[in-house]
């Protein structure tokens, strides 16, 4: 089955600076590949997606890499803000099946 | 996120008590998931259904049993609860693999502690 690493697994910034986060995957037939986050106490969303068919993905502040020869994708938060303090999770799947496996969060924290 | 709950939010229950965890959704999406969430593993898939009466194992269904008669409903059994069954249980929802989306929606989560 797919098997997703994440790293780093804590990260701590200065706010206004930029944070990345890595996956990497192991099934080169995945090809779906999103970022939840989790603020502390609260449930899981998602913030950004993206499909294999490209190769980036920009919302605002946030930024999705994918590399499919590689088999990793990463996630770029630019400005960083005190409430963007939260775990991350990365996933990947294929969209031939609905099921997500998960990496192990990355734990950011951004200092005022 | 209004649209899927769960119950109860905390439950402390014994070593070999049998408990059930109750997830309800009112998109009519239709797969469901449960989830156990615990420091160090990240999210880890239970057991998923792609529609009532269709379950599939995730990748640790050990010593937990679904059933899913309703679309909206998806209740999680532990039959004779441990104590490796403490954890932080996430539901969650998506629409059908031919949507464009295949977003999962989290339920808020019951935190469960087997003494």
């Amino acid at each position: 089955g797919e098997n997703v690493e994440q790293h780093p697994s804590t990260l701590s910034v200065q706010e206004g600076d930029s944070a990345v986060i890595k996956c990497t995957y192991s099934d080169s037939a995945s090809n779906y590949f999103p970022w939840y986050k989790q603020e502390l106490g609260k449930r899981p969303q998602l913030i950004i997606d993206i499909r294999s068919n490209v190769g980036e993905k920009k919302d605002q502040r946030i930024a999705v890499t994918l590399n499919k020869t590689a088999k990793h994708f990463s996630l770029h938060i630019t400005e960083t803000q005190p409430e963007d303090s939260a775990v991350y999770f990365c996933a990947a799947s294929f969209s031939g099946y609905s099921t997500l496996t998960f990496g192990k969060g990355t734990m950011l924290l951004v200092s005022p | 996120d209004a649209g899927i709950t769960q119950s109860p939010r905390y439950k402390i229950t014994e070593t070999g008590r049998q408990v059930t965890l109750m997830c309800h959704q009112t998109w009519s999406h239709s797969y469901m998931f449960w989830y156990r969430q615990d420091l160090g593993h990240g999210l880890r898939l239970i057991y998923y259904s792609a529609a009532a009466d269709i379950t599939d194992k995730g990748e640790v269904p050990d010593g937990y049993v679904v059933s899913r008669s309703k679309t909206e409903n998806f209740p999680l059994t532990l039959e004779s609860a441990t104590r490796s069954q403490t954890s932080v249980y996430f539901c969650a929802s998506s629409e059908l693999l031919t949507s464009h989306s295949y977003e999962q929606y989290f339920g808020p989560g019951t935190r469960l502690t087997v003494t």
